[in-house]
């Protein structure tokens, strides 16, 4: 199975701050990387798909980028509805792993 | 506005047996891939299983395989989760997640049910 790690695990932020997280696979997914945002007691939110194509509707601070193994969700002007976990997740082969999340806080 | 909504979550034994239903509206179903998700309490995202459109294939996760059957039913645009053997590990909230295809076909969950809790207890 091809593992999804994450980093960091956490991390305190502000608003208006800009935001890296990073998400390695444990070999080349060919860019089936998606990041995905999620609010406790809310449905996940597909944010980007393909390692860097922003989903329709998302707000354009949110950018991915990467390829082979390693990949990165940034976030520029952290917005106060932006405080969530983020996952990212391959879906290169079955299973398709998540790594183990990033939760954003105040 | 597409909808998915999960049912079927209840509190069951170890042991027992339970059927997850996610009901579709406001898209074609039969032409979208489909996959269940769950995420344990206090623990991240982990999928599931995944059907195709046709419903001829079909992947789980090492953790249910053999335990968990994932099916659907055109026809009456709903997607099912048959989990048998259960155990206390698979206590969680469970979702429906409609897949996408991006240009170069990487599968992605573009929408999403409100879930379903399970919870598998003595």
């Amino acid at each position: 199975d091809i593992q999804m790690t994450q980093s960091p695990s956490s991390l305190s932020a502000s608003v208006g701050d800009r935001v890296t997280i990073t998400c390695r696979a444990s070999q080349t997914i060919n860019n089936y990387l998606n990041w995905y945002q999620h609010k406790i007691g809310k449905a996940p939110n597909l944010l980007i798909y393909s390692a860097s194509s922003l989903q329709s509707g998302v707000p354009s601070r949110f950018s991915g980028s990467g390829s082979g193994t390693d990949f990165t969700l940034t976030i520029t002007s952290l917005q106060p509805e932006d405080f969530a976990t983020y996952y990212c997740q391959q879906s290169y082969d079955a299973p398709w792993t998540f790594g183990q999340g990033t939760k954003v806080e105040i | 506005e597409v909808q998915l909504v999960e049912s079927g979550g209840d509190l069951v034994q170890p042991g027992g047996s339970l059927r997850l239903s996610c009901t579709a509206s406001r898209f074609t179903f039969s032409n979208f891939e489909m996959n269940w998700v769950r995420q344990a309490p206090g623990k991240g995202l982990e999928w599931v299983s995944y059907i195709s459109a046709s419903g001829g294939s079909k992947f789980y996760a090492d953790s249910v395989q053999g335990r968990f059957m994932i099916s659907r039913d055109n026809a009456r645009n709903s997607l099912y989760l048959q989990m048998n053997n259960l155990r206390v590990e698979d206590t969680g909230i469970y979702y429906c997640a409609r897949l996408t295809r991006g240009s170069d076909y990487c599968p992605a969950a573009d929408h999403w049910g409100q879930g379903t809790l399970v919870t598998v207890s003595p």
